[in-house]
């Protein structure tokens, strides 16, 4: 079975820290993915890997960075965490053509 | 945004087939539909997917209407179990992020 692995259940920082939220997949998946989920919001998504350093965009990049030097870890970087990214993380990964398999995600709280 | 659109919430009785609808009036000939599911505090379980012909794997069979425009996801004998919020999205993988954000889903919930 596959499994995506997300370094934190839960976190707890302050408004300005350096936030590395770490991501682990052991089924040597090319795709890697990072969402934030809010209420009422969905799922959207942040920065999607489809190889070791190589990254593309998503919905909401904007406040984020992402890292992808091995090809099964994926960091998602907040360069000075701020209020308005408290919310759920989830990471996923994915074969190059098939489906994402989900982390279960790591609680964010920016004080 | 996401490409789909799919009603916020339904009800079904326990026992009885669970239909979710899906429209996705914009999908290309190489998107592919996929069904997740989210029970609450997990991440989202993948279900089925499917291009243009009807699919069915041991959890839900999948009907992707002929002009591809909609489809619908099965449940055939819904259980309590099956309470969670549904997703459906088009994506393309050799079409980067495009299609990769989910919307808000919908939120079903098997009464007893």
């Amino acid at each position: 079975d596959v499994k995506v692995t997300q370094s934190s259940r839960y976190l707890v920082k302050r408004t300005g820290e350096k936030v590395f939220l770490e991501c682990v997949q052991d089924m040597d998946h090319e795709n890697m993915f990072w969402y934030r989920q809010d209420p009422g919001l969905g799922l959207r998504l942040i920065y999607f890997s489809y190889d070791v350093k190589m990254k593309e965009k998503g919905d909401i990049p904007e406040g984020y960075s992402v890292s992808r030097e091995k090809k099964e870890r994926f960091s998602l970087i907040l360069e000075s965490a701020s209020t308005n990214q408290t919310s759920m993380y989830l990471c996923a990964s994915s074969l190059r053509r098939s489906y994402l398999h989900f982390g279960n995600g790591t609680r964010l709280t920016v004080t | 945004d996401a490409k789909t659109t799919q009603p916020p919430s339904m009800d079904c009785a326990e026992g009885r087939a669970a239909n979710l609808p899906c429209n996705h009036s914009t999908i290309s000939g190489n998107e592919y539909v996929y069904w997740y599911r989210q029970i609450h505090s997990q991440g989202p379980q993948y279900i089925i997917h499917g291009l243009k012909n009807n699919e069915t794997n041991e959890m839900a069979s999948l009907i992707i209407t002929e002009d591809r425009k909609s489809s619908t996801l099965i449940l055939p004998h819904a259980t309590l179990r099956d309470t969670a919020v549904y997703y459906c999205i088009v994506w393309y993988s050799g079409g980067g992020a495009d299609g990769l954000t989910f919307g808000k889903g919908t939120h079903l919930i098997i009464q007893p």
